[in-house]
């Protein structure tokens, strides 16, 4: 169980166009999802935190208009990058929090996707 | 602000030795986690701790945590090549922000024969 999924893994792009990712909790209902971008050899960085059916959060300096997220769904979230550039390639990672029973009690954990590499030519 | 820190950032270490990667936290923390990420993949959970005093231990992995000090530790038990990768620690957020998780720089591991 906790299985997390993103689309693409892999995206390649022109300078100004915009890229959709998809992240998606397969086998459970996450209440949140978070977004994090990783640029080579250094730590994850959180971008939004998302809730279904609210707007979402986003960190210091990270640009709501250039990152759109939706949570449209309680197992489904989107960040579309807009007017990307080659400064945002990177490695976008989602994670989803749900309540998943374990030995009988709920708790509220983190699973993460696989990611999704951006490269923006 | 919430800070995490780790080190070494990068650990160099023979086949058979031990070592211990260090994680310190700045702020008071319900939970931390540790992570490993192998070259361009996302991140595998490794140990939840939940608790002052909480030991957990996978194969040659032996993570622990004491919250008075905000201090975790994840410990190498006679290292092996299969655990080259880069290995991160992540704490809780707390109040208004709690189930956002703060990451510590990463330590690179590789171990060599």
């Amino acid at each position: 169980g906790a299985v997390v999924s993103q689309h693409p893994s892999r995206v390649i792009c022109k300078s100004g166009t915009s890229v959709k990712i998809e992240c998606r909790s397969l086998d459970f209902q996450a209440t949140t999802m978070f977004w994090y971008r990783q640029f080579p050899k250094q730590s994850l960085m959180l971008m939004a935190t998302s809730n279904e059916g609210s707007k979402a959060t986003y960190e210091q300096g990270v640009e709501k208009d250039k990152f759109l997220i939706n949570h449209a769904s309680l197992t489904l979230s989107t960040l579309t990058v807009t007017s990307a550039h080659p400064e945002d390639s990177s490695f976008y990672i989602c994670s989803a929090r749900g309540l998943l029973p374990l030995a009988g009690v709920s708790y509220n954990e983190q699973f993460f996707g696989p990611g999704t590499r951006l490269t923006v030519l | 602000e919430l800070k995490v820190e780790q080190n070494p950032l990068f650990l160099s270490m023979q086949e058979g030795k031990n070592y211990t990667i260090y994680c310190n936290y700045s702020t008071t923390s319900d939970r931390l986690y540790w992570y490993r990420q192998d070259p361009g993949k996302s991140l595998e959970s490794l140990f939840v701790l939940l608790s002052n005093g909480a030991v957990k231990q996978e194969g040659r992995l032996m993570a622990s945590l004491d919250t008075k000090a905000r201090l975790s530790t994840l410990h190498i038990t006679a290292a092996v090549h299969d655990l080259s990768a880069t290995y991160f620690c992540a704490v809780n957020a707390g109040g208004t922000s709690y189930g956002k998780l703060t990451f510590g720089q990463g330590t690179i591991l590789t171990v060599h024969p």
